[in-house]
């Protein structure tokens, strides 16, 4: 199984910019790199994936580094309502295919 | 919205009885997971199916079983319900090719008193 490894908590001021980063380093090759966010209980909240290329949209930039072993998860402008649990997940390869495992994620609390 | 929709989404059951819950989706995806969450923890997958009749266990399988007889509808059972089952239940789905989106249910709270 492709496992990440997140720091528990982050701290960021509102306005700023968030990194969260993520380890994955046995991720495979053609498996994909998904972030998703959850506010208090509910349903986790789909935020960018990417494979090996950097992405951006309207929420949020991923930088995946060139060895795939790990990622960041940027929010350009921190706002009180990103205060969450962000989640990194990689996708399990062989017989395990579609095996999606979360790991502890990081709590971010943004503040004013 | 991605169409996924949990049921019950509230439930209050007794030790030892049986319970399911269900997931039911309308993007005839190939991949379906229930995951449950407590207090203070991430999600935790409990059996995930790859397409019809066909299920594996995830990392919390003990005391639950699956089953998918179509492909919109992922049950999950509690054969004999435990306090230690109390919990948040979430389903997903998603099709995992070209990179699509995973969508999460809402959620089912389950007490077990």
């Amino acid at each position: 199984d492709a496992k990440t490894t997140q720091p528990p908590s982050m701290d960021c001021a509102e306005g700023r910019a968030a990194n969260l980063p993520c380890n994955h380093s046995t991720i495979s090759g053609n498996e994909y790199v998904y972030w998703y966010r959850q506010i208090h209980s509910q349903g986790p909240q789909y935020i960018i994936h990417g494979l090996k290329n950097n992405e951006t949209n309207e929420m949020a930039s991923l930088i995946i580094t060139e060895d795939r072993k790990s990622s960041t998860l940027i929010l350009p402008h921190a706002t009180l309502r990103d205060t969450a649990v962000y989640y990194c997940i990689a996708v399990a390869g062989g017989t395990s295919y579609g095996k999606l495992t979360f790991g502890q994620g990081t709590i971010l609390t943004v503040h004013p | 919205d991605a169409g996924i929709t949990q049921s019950p989404r509230h439930k209050v059951t007794e030790t030892g009885t049986p319970v399911t819950l269900r997931c039911h989706q309308t993007e005839n995806h190939r991949y379906m997971y229930w995951y449950r969450q407590d207090p203070g923890h991430g999600l935790r997958l409990i059996h995930y199916s790859y397409g019809v009749k066909d299920t594996d266990k995830g990392e919390v399988s003990d005391g639950y079983s699956v089953s998918r007889s179509k492909t919109e509808d992922f049950l999950l059972t509690l054969e004999s319900a435990t306090s230690s089952q109390t919990s948040v239940y979430f389903c997903a789905i998603s099709d995992l090719r070209g990179g699509n989106t995973i969508y999460f249910g809402e959620g089912s709270w389950l007490t077990v008193v």
